[in-house]
């Protein structure tokens, strides 16, 4: 059953510390990609990589980090930088940059 | 800068209506458009995906329009159901990415 997961589905973090979003796909894509979606605006990039060892800032790539060591997999760490973190965090994968792009379920991250 | 609208940012009309739902976006010198489906809490579903060569692109009930000498795309429902209820995306590819409309929140009335 192919597809993307992301996990965890809800995740709640303390002023200060760093934390890592998981985004796994077994769809052989090369291109993935990670977004921040906050209410009432369009999804906004973060990350995104096209080949693995290598990923490209986005729109709004401060105080977020990334790493494509392997194909299926491209962490989101979310870390102390990032003043206002609160967001719906979504992944995505393509076959190519142009392709259409599947989405994981997303998390949900709250500060606290 | 490519900026996207989506308009109006909600709407709500009686099950069984066809509808229309609006995207604009400022720059024509785009790659292709996408429209999404987003349900409340959930990622998002590709419905449609139009080439800048295209103008339209049918899946079932849903047919997308491309204009881009006008900036504009229209995604046209056929006899919605309260199934259809979610929010509505486009996104214009260009430039190695997507830029993204708001998004309309639709509501089908049984």
């Amino acid at each position: 059953d192919g597809g993307i997961t992301q996990s965890p589905k809800y995740l709640f973090r303390k002023e200060g510390q760093n934390v890592t979003l998981s985004c796994e796909q077994n769809l052989n894509h090369d291109a993935m990609y990670w977004y921040r979606q906050d209410p009432g605006q369009g999804l906004r990039l973060i990350y995104y990589s096209q080949i693995v060892n290598d990923f490209q800032k986005g729109d709004i790539a401060e105080g977020y980090s990334v790493s494509r060591e392997k194909k299926e997999s491209f962490p989101l760490t979310v870390t102390s930088a990032q003043k206002n973190p609160t967001a719906f965090y979504l992944c995505a994968s393509s076959i190519g940059p142009t392709d259409t792009q599947y989405f994981g379920p997303g998390t949900r991250l709250t500060v606290l | 800068k490519q900026e996207v609208t989506q308009i109006p940012a909600a709407l709500s009309v009686p099950e069984g209506e066809n509808l229309v739902l609006n995207c604009s976006f400022t720059d024509s010198a785009i790659y292709n458009l996408q429209w999404f489906r987003q349900d409340p809490g959930k990622g998002l579903t590709s419905l449609l995906l139009i080439q800048s060569s295209q103008r339209e692109q049918t899946s079932g009930r849903l047919n997308a329009s491309l204009d881009k000498s006008s900036g504009r795309s229209t995604l046209y429902i056929a006899a919605s159901q309260p199934g259809d209820s979610a929010t509505y995306l486009c996104a214009v590819f260009r430039n190695y990415q997507l830029i993204w409309g708001a998004g309309t929140k639709l509501i089908i009335k049984p």
